[in-house]
């Protein structure tokens, strides 16, 4: 069956733009989590949903950063005004629900701010 | 906070075996995980381990779990060429659903 699909898989913009980074969850899992991986760093949590609940915030690195998930499917994370600092990947992962243990990643968007 | 620590890289030879090494501090960890980032590729789950565990094999890896040292290592046997990839270590507290990853470690396969 189909993995968790990310697009676009490289996306290079101008400092100040926005972006918005896409993720396909696999059909049926009610987790989704986004992460940022910096080069020699381990992954950093940025926001988790759960079904319908409200989502988890507490990694947005700052007010710039927001995701939603529309119809518990399909997530946006939306990043405004960005700044060379937002330069990373961005991995999008999904899990059958919360307490099931392995995350299915997907490949990732990488950001590069200019 | 709560870390996981883990060397950046490991070199072997091919056919000898790879012990990757992880350290970690939140004592309430219940699962502890390694994934797998081969080049271009998504993260993918190799193994994880039990906090009431101290082994866990399943082919070629084995994992060892020391809960007092709060240690754990990912070893590989009879490595291949197919083994390069980075190697991610991360914990599960009881009360959360987030995991805490180690920065990686990069397995590089000698001839």
């Amino acid at each position: 069956g189909a993995g968790v699909s990310q697009s676009p898989s490289n996306k290079v913009t101008e400092k100040g733009k926005d972006v918005e980074l896409r993720c396909d969850p696999i059909s049926g899992h009610t987790a989704l989590y986004w992460y940022r991986q910096s080069l020699g760093q381990g992954l950093e949590f940025l926001i988790y949903f759960q079904g319908n609940s409200a989502p988890d915030k507490s990694g947005l690195p700052s007010d710039r950063f927001s995701a939603e998930r529309t119809g518990g499917s399909v997530s946006t994370l939306t990043i405004q005004r960005t700044q060379q600092e937002d330069s990373a990947v961005y991995l999008c992962a999904s899990s059958r629900d919360r307490a099931n243990n392995e995350q299915f990643f997907g490949p990732g968007t990488r950001l590069t701010v200019l | 906070g709560e870390d996981v620590e883990q060397s950046l890289f490991l070199s072997v030879r091919e056919g000898d075996s790879s012990v990757i090494n992880c350290t970690y501090t939140d004592s309430s960890s219940t699962y502890l995980y390694w994934y797998k980032q081969e080049p271009g590729a998504g993260l993918q789950l190799l193994t994880y381990i039990f906090s009431n565990m101290d082994m866990k094999q399943d082919q070629r890896l084995t994992v060892l779990l020391n809960k007092k040292d709060k240690h754990l290592s990912l070893r590989i046997a009879d490595t291949q060429t197919g083994d390069s990839a980075i190697y991610f270590c991360a914990e599960r507290g009881d009360s959360n659903y987030q995991l805490i990853w180690g920065a990686g470690t990069k397995l590089i396969i000698k001839p």
